[in-house]
């Protein structure tokens, strides 16, 4: 079954410094996400991305966010100058079609730890 | 924001008994759900989804049952099994939705006693 992978499982990262997240979404859907997950507390949304502009941002998603997709596999989320409060579980999804009808599907997760 | 919370933060079950995890949520306007099972460092693991215009809706030892008046959404597992051991979320895609995104509740640890 086709699936969401993410790069890498865990980065450790200095706070202050850039840190990219890589994701490949399924091959032929058409939507992606970022979210975050900080321990112990619920999934939550950051951005959306169709049609190589993001469609939906949240708060969270400041000016420090980017996202991009530098070619025809691959959606990344840039984080231009971490913070403690960056340390979360990062999870890249993907819908075949617009998300708020399709089921958004899952990777594993990036582990983000900022000293 | 919206608001998708869950009644029970843990959920203990006997091996072979059925499970039922509960879901409230806040937008009336919202028209599609989703439950996600997540096991210990993976990610959100699509489980069963349900749309507005239904009331319930069955997959494979799975039901969903939404009740729009009460704004409560539940998840029955039948004849739970150690596999099933994880955190239940329920998402919420509220309407009209320009951005997909989806809330998430805060989750529902379920243990199965074997």
């Amino acid at each position: 079954e086709p699936e969401v992978t993410q790069t890498p499982s865990h980065q450790v990262t200095q706070m202050g410094q850039e840190v990219i997240l890589r994701c490949v979404p399924i091959s032929n859907h058409l939507y992606f996400y970022w979210y975050r997950q900080i321990l112990g507390q619920k999934v939550e949304f950051l951005v959306s991305f169709y049609n190589n502009e993001i469609s939906e941002k949240s708060e969270i998603f400041d000016d420090q966010f980017s996202v991009e997709r530098p070619d025809g596999s691959n959606f990344t989320l840039k984080i231009r100058s971490t913070k403690l409060e960056d340390s979360a579980m990062y999870f890249c999804a993907s819908s075949e079609g617009a998300g708020g009808n399709q089921p958004q599907h899952f990777g594993d997760g990036t582990r983000l730890s900022i000293l | 924001g919206e608001s998708v919370g869950l009644h029970l933060p843990t959920l203990s079950v006997q091996e072979g008994d059925n499970s039922i995890i509960n879901c409230a949520y806040s937008n009336s306007a919202s028209d599609y759900f989703i439950w996600y099972k997540q096991e210990s460092g993976k990610g959100p693991q699509f489980i069963i989804d349900i749309r507005s215009n239904m009331d319930k809706r069955q997959g494979q030892r799975v039901t969903v049952l939404l009740n729009k008046t009460v704004k409560h959404l539940s998840l029955q597992i039948a004849a739970t099994q150690p596999g099933d051991s994880a955190v239940y979320f329920c998402a919420e895609s509220p309407s009209p939705n320009t951005g997909n995104q989806f809330y998430f509740g805060t989750g529902t640890s379920l243990t199965v006693i074997p």
